[in-house]
């Protein structure tokens, strides 16, 4: 079935730093890829996307990254700083013609940030 | 507009019993979702909705049971509560009409059973 990897699982980085995360996605179908941070305890919050039209996007110091031949997307996080730290998860739709837009998720990225 | 309301934040249950995890938003959004999250891991969708009157099993359905009679509420329904559905529940929304295809999560509902 359809399925998205995500690595590594832990990643720790020094404050200003920078950090990558990537995800490879199985289903060619996919066309929307949003980026998820869950504060512990909290809620997944939405912290950027990109639709499958367009190879980059960025936000500040955030960017994600689309190689649609390759089937994977990253999240580049830049001058990471210690609220930078919590679990990231990436998604990719499970688009189908009826259009039920479920997103299958990676199993998440756990970021410290070190001061 | 408070987003996605669920409650109870909190519920242990013991083996066998039941209940119901109440999920409403307040955007008009058709789509809504119920996912878990075990300790450390990532997201399963249980089931999910595109509209009022449908619903459809995600990855990890059994077990559990939803409605959607309104636009607002996709309550969950637990049925003989077993230790392995212990786990931290999500419910979603999104609206894919205006081409908006984020979701937005409601604070979650954590479940022990014992």
């Amino acid at each position: 079935g359809e399925n998205v990897e995500q690595h590594p699982s832990t990643l720790s980085v020094q404050e200003g730093d920078s950090a990558v995360i990537k995800c490879t996605y199985s289903d060619s179908a996919s066309n929307y890829f949003p980026w998820y941070k869950q504060e512990l305890g909290k809620r997944p919050q939405l912290i950027i996307d990109i639709r499958s039209n367009v190879g980059e996007k960025k936000d500040q110091r955030i960017a994600v990254t689309l190689n649609k031949t390759a089937k994977h997307f990253s999240l580049h996080i830049t001058e990471t700083q210690p609220e930078d730290s919590a679990v990231y998860f990436c998604a990719a739709t499970h688009s189908r013609l009826s259009g039920t837009y479920k997103y299958i998720f990676g199993t998440g990225t756990r970021l410290k940030v070190l001061a | 507009n408070a987003g996605v309301t669920q409650t109870p934040k909190f519920r242990i249950l013991k083996i066998g019993q039941s209940m119901t995890l109440q999920c409403t938003q307040d955007m008009n959004h058709n789509y809504m979702y119920w996912y878990r999250q075990d300790p450390g891991m990532g997201l399963k969708l249980i089931y999910y909705s595109v509209g009022a009157g449908i619903t459809d099993k995600g990855e990890v359905p059994n077990g559990y049971n939803v409605s959607r009679s309104t636009t607002e509420d996709f309550p969950l329904r637990l049925e003989l509560a077993a230790p392995s559905q212990t786990s931290v529940y999500f419910c979603a929304s999104s609206s894919h009409g205006q081409g908006l295809y984020g979701y937005t999560f409601g604070s979650g509902t954590r479940l022990t059973v014992v």
